[in-house]
């Protein structure tokens, strides 16, 4: 039962273009949502995260979006550069509106951001 | 930020034999976490880490399988025992430091058992 899901394995974009990763989810008690990006070799690095109270949180070039009616959020990374291609992995907690405890992570999306 | 790390950072072990994890954080934290990304998976939370008592297990973990101690607030390990191909995987801990804030993660134990 996968509650998070990306549905795109990977996406390709120009440099100084708009990225845009989706994410669904089916767990209606998901309360707060968080984007994580990942290096080989490396652990995933906090991205930008976004309560359910909110429809929008934007830190520099990265926005996440919340549909709660749709349960779908997205992270627009604009604009791209070539240092931003990674797995991106969307996750979600039921923790009263913060991340405390358990994360359910959806199965990642290769982003590749041409020169 | 804080500094997380791993130990090993990667591992070749044989079928049957047991392995510790080691994740030291160089500031307290409230909470620790183990996770488990198998080949083309996702991220699955194995368990959290429980400073002096014993850890809370996620469905389909167990204790006899994925023992896990956390002796202080900067210090756990997790043990994978009796380890077969399947648990071939990268084993991630993370942490929390405060109750509203994200989890963050070391860069991980990449696992393979022959």
């Amino acid at each position: 039962d996968q509650q998070v899901k990306q549905n795109s394995p990977s996406l390709s974009v120009q440099e100084g273009r708009i990225s845009i990763l989706n994410c669904d989810y089916t767990n209606s008690m998901f309360d707060y949502f968080l984007w994580y990006k990942k290096y080989p070799a490396e652990g995933p690095t906090f991205l930008i995260s976004i309560s359910s109270i909110k429809d929008k949180n934007e830190d520099g070039r990265f926005t996440v979006f919340l549909n709660k009616s749709a349960k779908h959020l997205s992270l627009h990374i604009v604009p791209s550069q070539p240092g931003d291609s990674a797995v991106y992995f969307c996750a979600a907690s039921d923790a009263g509106g913060t991340s405390y405890g358990k994360l359910t992570f959806g199965q990642g999306t290769i982003l590749t951001v041409h020169p | 930020s804080a500094v997380i790390s791993q130990k090993p950072s990667r591992d070749i072990c044989q079928r049957g034999t047991s392995l510790t994890i080691q994740c030291q954080v160089d500031s307290q934290v409230t909470m620790m976490f183990w996770y488990r990304q198998q080949p083309g998976q996702s991220l699955t939370l194995i368990a959290t880490a429980n400073q002096g008592s014993e850890a809370t297990y996620e469905s389909g973990f167990v204790i006899d399988k994925f023992p896990i101690s956390r002796p202080n607030l900067t210090f756990s390990t997790l043990t994978v025992s009796n380890m077969s191909p399947e648990d071939s995987s990268i084993y991630l801990c993370s942490v929390q430091f405060r109750g509203n804030q994200p989890q963050h993660f070391g860069d991980g134990t990449r696992l393979s058992i022959l």
